[in-house]
């Protein structure tokens, strides 16, 4: 059975402060996506990464891949209040997609 | 391009009875799934379908749950009859998943939030 272990799964900073989510897995993704959900909203896809060591970035979030394809990171500087919501990490391997529990992200003014 | 419809956006019905839910999937999108989402953590697949037959239906009760993909576009999700435990916002996806890399991302619907009473 595929797992894909993220951490943390709830997190409450303060405004401008830096934070890292993780995304582990035992197995090898062909590609590994990242989303991000509002309440009362489905799941929106923030980036695909699909070569090992591929690091993207989007404004003030950067996502890297694992050399290995096995893992990825989620880092965002300096967090702002609308960067609040549930982080999801989603990994694509025959033709499945396996998700991560999640990242509950509060950013407090 | 239009996203995926789901319909109805919330519904609250009383234990044992019956209820349905409506996908329309991006056109095109050969891939739909159903998931299941409890407040606060990640999707829990119930089925998964590529064009009209179903990959994966591993995680659905079948005794209670069904569903189906008639002309592989668009998918009803029923649940009879219901339990309270199945109080939930039930989310449908589609994805092109062109090929196993670029392509399998899942563009979700609004969800329907169902309460069990």
């Amino acid at each position: 059975t595929q797992l894909l272990e993220q951490s943390p799964q709830f997190l409450s900073i303060q405004e401008g402060e830096n934070l890292t989510v993780y995304c582990n897995s035992s197995s090898v993704f062909s590609s590994l996506q990242w989303y991000r959900q509002e309440p009362g909203e489905g799941p929106v896809l923030l980036v695909t990464v699909v070569t090992g060591g591929e690091v993207k970035k989007l404004k003030r979030l950067t996502f890297q891949f694992g050399d290995a394809r096995k893992d990825s990171s989620l880092h965002i500087t300096a967090a702002q209040p609308g960067d609040t919501g549930l982080y999801l990490c989603a990994g694509a391997s025959t033709r499945k997609l396996i998700w991560g529990l999640g990242t509950s992200l509060a950013v407090n003014p | 391009e239009a996203g995926v419809a789901q319909s109805p956006r919330y519904k609250i019905i009383e234990k044992r009875q019956s209820v349905a839910f409506w996908c329309n999937p991006i056109s095109g999108h050969a891939t739909l799934y159903w998931y299941q989402q409890i407040l606060g953590q990640g999707p829990k697949l119930l089925i998964q379908f590529q064009n009209n037959g179903v990959v994966d239906d591993s995680q659905l009760p079948k005794d209670r749950f069904s569903a189906e993909r008639l002309k592989g576009v668009d998918s009803t999700l029923k649940i009879q009859p219901a339990k309270l435990e199945d109080s939930a916002v039930y989310l449908c996806a589609s994805s092109p998943w062109v090929t196993e890399g670029a392509g399998t991302e899942a563009f979700f619907g609004q969800g329907t939030r169902l309460t069990v009473v």
